[in-house]
């Protein structure tokens, strides 16, 4: 069966830089989520969207931004990065009440 | 604020050992309950959910029964196997909100 799909799967960026994360939902899915889950932590939510509209927002700094598409693939946009923003985030999608995770991308700010 | 509690690890136990990884949970309403398993370097997968009181999850070999009387819903095995070794997260929802609630994660090492 087909999975969410993220990319890229590791990223290496340096302080104050930007970084762009993408997510391509299971087919049919119209709901997009991200997550953020920090070295030896719980994943955190940050935000998500339904039918290309933010649907509900959690802990995401404003130095991050995210969008979904007409094709419901979604971008996750991170500025002016910061050696905490070092994690892996998780893009779910969902139909309804179960969220499927992908692989997540990992995020190394240097 | 609503919340997700569940055992500390990491959990060792020897292959064919009876699992028991314990979570509770704090929560204004009734939400529905998730088990995550996070493979080493991996995403995390749903493991099984319960969506009402009484309900009762299943998924390889796994089993955890929403008891709204003890707000809980523990994660078991009857005989683990090495390939389960991985982190366990205990999770909620509500239908109101998009945002999953887990908790900290447990992790368990099952020795040959």
């Amino acid at each position: 069966a087909a999975g969410v799909i993220q990319s890229p799967r590791h990223l290496i960026k340096e302080k104050r830089e930007t970084a762009t994360l993408k997510c391509y939902p299971i087919p049919r899915h119209d709901t997009v989520y991200w997550y953020q889950q920090g070295p030896g932590q719980d994943p955190q939510f940050l935000i998500s969207f339904y039918e290309k509209m933010q649907s509900d927002k959690g802990s995401i700094p404003d130095r991050f931004s995210a969008q979904q598409f007409s094709d419901y693939h979604s971008e996750l946009n991170m500025s002016s990065l910061e050696l905490g923003d070092s994690a892996l985030y998780f893009c779910a999608s969902s139909s309804g009440p179960s969220q499927y995770f992908g692989p997540g991308t990992r995020l190394t700010v240097t | 604020g609503d919340s997700v509690t569940q055992m500390e690890g990491p959990v060792t136990l020897s292959e064919e050992a009876f699992l028991t990884i314990n979570c509770t949970y704090t929560a204004t309403g009734y939400p529905s309950l998730f088990w995550y398993v996070q493979y080493p370097g991996e995403g995390l997968q749903l493991l099984l959910k319960a969506t009402k009181a009484d309900d009762k999850g299943s998924n390889k070999g796994f089993e955890a029964t929403y008891r709204k009387e003890t707000t809980s819903f523990h994660l078991e095995k009857g005989s683990v196997q090495v390939s389960d070794s991985a982190v366990y997260f205990c999770a909620l929802k509500f239908s109101r909100d998009d945002k999953i609630i887990f908790g900290k994660g447990t992790r368990l090492h099952i020795l040959p």
